[in-house]
């Protein structure tokens, strides 16, 4: 079975422009979350979905957004960026309801010059 | 929220040592503990995981134990190998959709 994959790998964007990272989950996995991973603050958690909902949402500002498609697909956006948003970008499936294990993507990195 | 401390920041050990990796939390409602193994360059990989209702866990070289009552748990790893070098993440979950992590530990194995 194929993982969790998330594209683009790599990323550099200017301050002030925005970005949209994609994570594809496992087959058959309904649940995605979005961390950003960063040396100063370890993972820290942004969103999670579930079935296109979104079921809970970490302490990130506004800017930091996502969405999930009917086929589970997620997209992460985020808007105005700033420096300090340059991290590695890591998205997990589960299969949500009582499947707790969580497996992660590669991750993006992102950096904001 | 749920806070979760590890320790170690480092750790090294010569190969074929034990490893021992130690997390707290504070969330008496956590009821899901699993570890995740990032090499350079990768995601985080589920190496093992516990629940509440078990005290602990093995598989193969690796083992987890949940103290519940001191609201901790901690990750073994015997006979080290030079691959287990890695940093090694806890962390803890009431709900199994949003998970709060340890600050990771760097372990190196000495061949």
């Amino acid at each position: 079975k194929a993982g969790v994959t998330q594209t683009p790998r790599y990323l550099i964007k200017t301050r002030g422009q925005q970005v949209t990272l994609s994570c594809s989950p496992i087959s058959g996995h309904r649940s995605v979350s979005w961390y950003q991973q960063t040396p100063g603050q370890g993972l820290q958690f942004l969103f999670e979905y579930f079935s296109e909902t979104q079921r809970n949402k970490g302490n990130f500002p506004g800017r930091f957004s996502g969405r999930q498609f009917s086929n589970s697909r997620s997209e992460m956006n985020v808007s105005t960026l700033e420096l300090g948003d340059s991290a590695l970008y890591l998205c997990a499936s589960s299969l949500g309801g009582n499947g707790y294990e969580q497996y992660f993507g590669p991750g993006t990195r992102l950096t904001v010059t | 929220g749920e806070n979760v401390e590890q320790h170690p920041s480092t750790l090294s050990v010569q190969e074929g040592d034990s490893a021992v990796i130690k997390c707290t939390y504070s969330d008496s409602a956590s009821n899901y503990f699993p570890w995740y193994k990032q090499e350079l360059g990768k995601g985080p990989q589920l190496i093992i995981d516990i629940r509440s209702n078990v005290g602990e866990k093995k598989d193969q070289r690796i083992a987890v134990t949940l103290n519940k009552t001191a609201k901790h748990f901690s990750l073994h790893i015997t006979e080290t190998q030079p691959e287990d070098s890695a940093v090694y993440f806890c962390a803890a979950s009431e709900t199994g959709n949003q998970f709060y992590f340890g600050t990771g530990t760097s372990l190196t194995v000495i061949p």
